[in-house]
């Protein structure tokens, strides 16, 4: 089945030391999503990238980067984790007409700081 | 400004009774789409529902409909006859625009208890 997986699914992380998350998409979508999710609040976009263009949420923190070397893959790279960034990570996916098809989201990577 | 805004932080409801969760929406867009998900414990991202601000009829899944006021700029979900496994983090979200990467914008979303 055409899906996305995100990897790990729980990532252990220490203070200060820089973490990669990874995101893989089977559909072909030509968008893919990073959101933070917060205990209780609602996730919140931090980047996405359209194709190979990047576009950066105006407040997502310089901590925060990205890259996208295929269609497929999608990594999130957090340079020096705080205890503020632990929180839950959804990759997402979507055709650039999205209409009714929406979006699909992998699992996620709950990260803890340590 | 807030654009999803979902009133009800927690909902209990006991077993096999209907239950609506409220949202309403600011946009200034023509063209836009609603979106509802349940997130249960283990984090993953459920898609239940989806309303085109064009589509004329109420959306239906299963036991999930929405209610659509468009003038209202509100979206509510109900849920028909719950069950036990529909407790779990429910969020409305919308998506602007016809074509190009359209963001999905969540609401806080409302946890819902359903009691045996």
């Amino acid at each position: 089945d055409a899906m996305v997986i995100q990897n790990p699914r729980y990532q252990v992380t220490q203070f200060g030391k820089p973490v990669t998350l990874s995101c893989s998409q089977t559909l072909n979508h030509n968008v893919m999503y990073w959101y933070q999710q917060k205990s209780s609040q609602a996730p919140k976009l931090l980047f996405h990238y359209y194709d190979k263009d990047f576009n950066n949420e105006a407040d997502t923190p310089d901590n925060f980067q990205s890259r996208r070397p295929n269609t497929s893959f999608c990594f999130l790279d957090i340079r020096s984790p705080g205890l503020g960034d632990a929180a839950m990570y959804l990759c997402a996916t979507s055709r650039d007409d999205v209409g009714s098809g929406g979006y699909t989201f992998g699992s996620g990577t709950r990260l803890t700081v340590v | 400004a807030q654009k999803i805004t979902q009133t009800q932080p927690g909902m209990f409801v006991q077993e096999k009774e209907a239950v609506t969760l409220d949202c309403t929406y600011d946009t200034s867009d023509q063209s836009y789409g609603l979106f509802w998900y349940k997130q249960p414990s283990s984090g993953e991202m459920i898609f239940l529902i989806y309303q085109g601000s064009y589509d004329e009829q109420n959306a239906t899944e299963g036991r999930y409909s929405l209610n659509f006021q468009k003038a209202r700029k509100s979206a509510n979900l109900v849920i028909s006859a719950s069950q036990l496994g529909d407790s779990a983090m429910y969020f409305c979200a919308m998506r602007e625009g016809q074509r190009g990467a359209q963001k999905l914008v969540f609401g806080q979303g409302t946890r819902l208890t359903i009691n045996p």
